[in-house]
């Protein structure tokens, strides 16, 4: 299994300001996968991080929100640009189980931001 | 449409007895995964258990059983004999072939109780 640290853990922010996200990966990895978990809700994918190439948002998603960076195969930036508190969330990053096939995920443990 | 639908928000079960987390799918790709993560209360996702959509067999991992029915397009997660720690949300999610990614349904919230 792989292991993803992510930080920070948590962090509270004022409105308008921006955080960055980072994710480190012990294994070299294609996709890299950034996911938001608001408040007692599910996982809606923000993007995913390939090496070498823009990331791909998801509808509802948009690069001048949540730039990405993916300058390796092991590690990926979230930046969460000029929040507002409905940004508040749960920020999960994620990789595919490569060794299985199945497509299982990985997590990290999560960056849980509150925004004032 | 939702592709993914977990109709409980909520589910109690008493320790030591097994109880029955609900989802169906919506799909056209004839090849996809179906997969069940659980979220205790402190944030993290650990995947649980694994069904291939042309898997003859229901997936099976110590106490977690995963009920697949194709013609249903249902994957229901079975635990049994409960434990308290087996208390937080649980998510079932599909991944289709085609896609690429990962869709997660709503959660299940499991309290079990002593």
């Amino acid at each position: 299994s792989a292991v993803i640290s992510q930080k920070p853990s948590r962090d509270i922010c004022q409105r308008g300001t921006s955080l960055t996200i980072q994710c480190q990966v012990d294994s070299q990895v294609t996709m890299m996968f950034w996911y938001r978990q608001q408040p007692g809700q599910s996982l809606t994918l923000i993007a995913t991080a390939n090496q070498g190439s823009e990331a791909t948002y998801e509808s509802g998603f948009v690069i001048d929100k949540f730039p990405i960076s993916r300058p390796n195969l092991t590690f990926s930036t979230l930046t969460v640009s000029n929040m507002s508190p409905e940004d508040s969330s749960i920020y999960l990053c994620s990789v595919e189980d490569s060794r299985s096939g199945t497509g299982e995920l990985f997590f990290g443990e999560g960056s849980r931001l509150t925004v004032l | 449409a939702q592709k993914i639908t977990q109709t409980q928000p909520g589910m109690f079960v008493q320790e030591k007895e097994a109880v029955t987390l609900d989802c169906t799918y919506d799909t056209s790709d004839p090849s996809y995964g179906l997969f069940w993560y659980k979220q205790p209360s402190s944030g993290e996702m650990i995947f649980l258990i694994y069904q291939g959509s042309y898997d003859q067999q229901n997936a099976t991992e110590g106490r977690y059983s995963l009920n697949f029915q194709k013609a249903r397009k249902s994957a229901n997660l079975v635990i049994s004999a409960s434990q308290l720690g087996d208390s937080a949300m649980y998510f079932c999610a599909m991944r289709e072939r085609n896609a690429g990614k990962s869709t997660f349904g709503d959660g299940t919230t499991l309290t079990v109780k002593p």
